[in-house]
């Protein structure tokens, strides 16, 4: 009973902006959306959460549609060190436990 | 600052013996989290610590499997008797807020149980 819905695996142009999808229809109201990367062979990294708002840090922006049943997470300038599985996870924001991860995007940044 | 630590960073063991896999938090984070992941799987949660409070033990996936965490930061985590489908990588993470919204994870051990 997965909460989110991602696409399996993507390729984007090193340079380019990278547009990663994930939909999350059934999302509640006090349910936040946070975005995790996993580069191969490593633990998984944080990169952004939001609520309804669009967010931006130096890592990637996270635009929400008005409904806040689908996000996009945008790395602006997609570099050959960004190629990572990533995960679009909800989740309320004092469950204060585990992370639930689902398949995420395979994004591979091709030269 | 130190990121999250964990050790060994490879182990192989045979079937049936007992491993213990160690995390050192980053310092002050009172969350901590372990969490396994199968070959080409996603990431399954184990056990969740938070300051003095009682484990949130429920994603086990049987009584072979424990942990602890000593004096509110290094955690160990212990696999008995040990089976190949154990045969994972142990990735811990933890946090510095109460609501882990933010989990720093560590690179992992990999275990394998031939």
């Amino acid at each position: 009973d997965a909460k989110t819905t991602q696409p399996t695996s993507m390729d984007c142009a090193e340079g380019r902006a990278a547009n990663l999808p994930c939909n999350h229809s059934t999302i509640s109201g006090n349910e936040y959306v946070y975005w995790y990367r996993q580069i191969h062979s490593q633990g998984p990294q944080y990169i952004i959460h939001g609520l309804k708002n669009n967010e931006t840090n130096e890592m990637a922006s996270l635009i929400i549609t008005e409904d806040r049943k689908s996000s996009t997470l945008i790395l602006p300038h997609a570099t050959l060190r960004d190629t990572a599985v990533y995960y679009c996870i909800v989740r309320e924001a004092n469950a204060g436990n585990m992370l639930t991860f689902g398949g995420g995007t395979r994004l591979m940044v091709k030269p | 600052g130190a990121g999250v630590s964990q050790s060994p960073s490879n182990k192989v063991t045979e079937k049936g013996k007992d491993v213990e896999l160690r995390c050192d938090p980053i310092s002050g984070h009172t969350a901590l989290y372990w969490y396994r992941q199968s070959l080409g799987q996603g990431l399954e949660f184990l056990i969740y610590f938070q300051g003095n409070s009682a484990p949130d033990k429920s994603g086990l996936p049987s009584d072979r499997f424990s942990a602890e965490r000593t004096g509110g930061s290094v955690s160990t985590l212990t696999i008995q008797r040990t089976q190949q489908e154990d045969s994972a990588v142990y990735l811990c993470a933890s946090s510095l807020e109460v609501q882990g919204s933010k989990q720093y994870f560590g690179p992992g051990t990999r275990l394998t149980v031939t």
